[in-house]
């Protein structure tokens, strides 16, 4: 079992760009969660899916992000444009099924935004 | 407003000592309560948890004490040895089938040999 996938491991941009962080999560599970870590906010549920539908994205900043799960394997969240704020450590987790269920992270994507 | 506060940013215990790493919450509301470690580079993994029916739990070196009234909840790793140094997050998921963590500050645990 490998894991759950996160790519890249580093990210540096700058501002205005758009940025896309990719995640893969352990086979068989059927929740996918997008944190954010920072100093300030430590982590934070940015959002999550179930079965592939987005379930809650209240976590999310602003329009400035969305994400993705066109399947079961494969999830993206997007910044466009970045601002030099958005830099942190993103960490993608996924869950098999149940509330209680144990969330697998990754080990994180750390994007600098100059 | 935080609802799973930690409130010792660190600790420092010395090798086979016993080490206790606290939380709060401000919510009744929730069904589990979740311990997490972290290294540095690399992602959060899950250690322990306990339902909010229980007062204990309890694996190996490490047990969790649940005490409703006082909507505390603590971490004890014995004995504690140099390689449990880590950051401990505790979380916890809210009442409503979502599974979803809310997860407190961290607190920052070196073990001295």
């Amino acid at each position: 079992d490998a894991g759950v996938i996160q790519s890249p491991r580093h990210e540096v941009t700058e501002m205005g760009q758009e940025v896309t962080l990719r995640c893969k999560p352990i086979s068989g599970h059927n929740s996918l969660f997008w944190y954010r870590q920072t100093m300030m906010r430590g982590l934070e549920l940015l959002i999550y899916f179930n079965n592939n539908v987005p379930i809650d994205d209240s976590g999310m900043p602003e329009d400035r992000f969305s994400a993705k799960m066109p399947n079961a394997s494969f999830s993206t969240l997007k910044i466009q444009p970045s601002e030099p704020r958005d830099s942190a450590v993103y960490f993608c987790a996924s869950r098999p099924g149940g509330a209680s269920g144990t969330q697998y992270f990754g080990p994180g994507t750390r994007l600098l935004v100059l | 407003d935080q609802q799973v506060k930690q409130n010792s940013p660190s600790l420092s215990v010395q090798e086979g000592r016993i080490s206790i790493l606290n939380c709060d919450y401000t919510n009744s509301m929730f069904d589990y309560f979740l311990w997490y470690k972290k290294y540095p580079a690399e992602g959060p993994t899950f250690l322990i948890s306990i339902s909010s029916i229980k007062d204990k739990n309890e694996d190996g070196r490490f047990t969790v004490f649940l005490n409703k009234s006082a909507k505390h909840l603590s971490l004890h790793i014995v004995p504690s040895q140099p390689g449990d140094s880590a950051v401990y997050f505790c979380a916890a998921i809210p009442s409503g089938n979502t599974g979803k963590l809310i997860f407190g500050q961290g607190t920052t645990l070196q073990v001295k040999p």
